[in-house]
């Protein structure tokens, strides 16, 4: 399967712990992009790299979030002291720019409870 | 304005109806426009893109696009229990290929 790979799929931590989620996107692509989705709500926007840079971060990505994608393949995202807010699921999606058109090819998701 | 707004739902048609979903947006994701189709648990996945006014059909599917308007649609006709789900509306531009996503609209079929 060479679609976007996310791991862990699920996640159970306690308050005041770290937790980090990978994601492999698809090979070819140049773009990786973290959004978080509540329930009930589309997909927010948290951040996202072409190739190793980081673009461009949004206002939700506080402090304790940290994301990195050292060598423009898979990315990590840290969630440090972790709190009952971030819980949520937390997808990853990759494309290839400029020669695709803007889709976004979501993995299954890393849904993180927060205790 | 939010910047991608979708009329809130549920919506819920019998099978075989026409389901009718529809989304508006501001400037700042004026120009490319796409749905995504979310099952419960499940990550959204890609049904339709549309980059200029008009209609684009795709099989059971069509969207439509009205800049002027800053109005995006999505018809899905002969609309089966499979359909069932939560439909995203979601807007960029193509200087950062950046996606901005409705809350969603979540339809449900009767069979």
């Amino acid at each position: 399967d060479t679609g976007v790979s996310q791991n862990p799929r699920h996640k159970i931590t306690k308050r005041g712990q770290n937790v980090t989620f990978r994601c492999d996107p698809i090979s070819e692509h140049n773009r990786l992009y973290w959004y978080r989705q509540t329930l009930g709500q589309g997909p927010e926007f948290l951040t996202y790299f072409q190739n190793e840079a980081q673009l461009e971060k949004s206002r939700l990505l506080s402090d304790r979030f940290s994301a990195e994608r050292p060598k423009g393949s898979f990315s990590t995202l840290e969630i440090q002291r972790t709190e009952q807010g971030d819980s949520a699921m937390y997808l990853c999606a990759s494309s290839f720019v400029p020669t695709n058109t803007g889709e976004l090819f979501f993995g299954e998701g890393s849904r993180l409870t927060v205790l | 304005q939010k910047e991608v707004e979708q009329n809130s739902g549920p919506l819920s048609v019998p099978e075989g109806a026409i389901a009718s979903l529809n989304c508006t947006y501001s400037d700042r994701v004026s120009q490319s426009f796409f749905w995504y189709r979310q099952y419960s648990g499940k990550s959204p996945e890609l049904i339709m893109s549309i980059y200029s006014n008009g209609d684009k059909e795709d099989g059971r599917f069509t969207a439509q696009l009205n800049k002027a308007s800053q109005y995006v649609s999505l018809l899905i006709r002969d609309s089966q229990p499979s359909d069932s789900a939560t439909y995203l509306c979601a807007g960029g531009t193509t200087s950062n290929y950046k996606l901005t996503f409705g809350k969603g609209t979540l339809l449900t079929v009767n069979p």
